[in-house]
């Protein structure tokens, strides 16, 4: 099953923009991932996050951790057309195997 | 990062059949993982393979159903057996790059079943 659930489930946006997305998990955890994935090919190894880092940034990837609410934020800012894809989260909660989220469907309008 | 492939990158296959999906990674790993993604949804666990023991299957998931090898710490299959059309979905493999842990996924295999 589920670790939790992403929203928003789908995200329309212009060039330019910024886009946020959030992710709401369940159990305790060791670290959280975020991936993309392009119409249905294999996933990209976007950041990590380990339960004890609040920030983490990486280009134009912004992700924060909340371990109190559970939930994470994935920001990219100044968005482009080949961001288009959707984007998961995944936790791993000491097992070493990840638990998904939901993902969110993020379409950049150039 | 591990740099992963897997075998065949997409398969249309008959109801009833089997299919073995093949997945190389070109470093030593300790723990390999396979997941499936049906259409439309997110990634679900099927097992985690361990070189030199049985596959850890996670519920919903039995073995006869889905055999996993690990010959060795570069290598895994999985077979999806007797195959019908509730089995067409994307099928990958992954490993955790143990001195950062983080996880890197083969290209995946997209299995239709008919």
């Amino acid at each position: 099953s589920q670790q939790g659930e992403e929203d928003p489930q789908a995200l329309s946006i212009q060039e330019g923009e910024n886009a946020t997305m959030n992710c709401s998990y369940k159990t305790s955890i060791n670290n959280l991932q975020w991936y993309r994935q392009n119409s249905g090919r294999g996933l990209v190894h976007l950041i990590l996050i380990r339960s004890n880092e609040r920030e983490k940034h990486s280009g134009r990837l912004r992700v924060t951790l909340d371990t109190s609410k559970k939930s994470s934020s994935l920001l990219i800012t100044a968005s482009r057309a080949a961001d288009t894809a959707s984007y998961f989260c995944a936790t791993d909660t000491g097992r070493r195997a990840l638990t998904f989220g939901s993902g969110t469907r993020l379409q950049v309008q150039p | 990062s591990a740099v992963i492939s897997q075998k065949p990158s997409r398969d249309i296959c008959q109801r009833g059949t089997s299919l073995t999906i093949q997945c190389q990674v070109d470093s030593q790993v300790t723990m390999m993982f396979w997941y499936r993604q049906q259409p439309g949804q997110s990634l679900t666990l099927i097992a985690t393979a361990n070189q030199g023991s049985e596959a850890t299957y996670e519920s919903g998931f039995v073995i006869d159903k889905f055999p996993i090898s690990r010959p060795n710490l570069t290598f895994s299959t999985l077979t999806v057996s007797n195959m019908s059309p509730e089995d067409s979905s994307i099928y990958l493999c992954s490993v955790e790059d143990g001195g950062r842990d983080e996880q890197y996924f083969g290209p995946g295999t997209r299995l239709t079943v008919t």
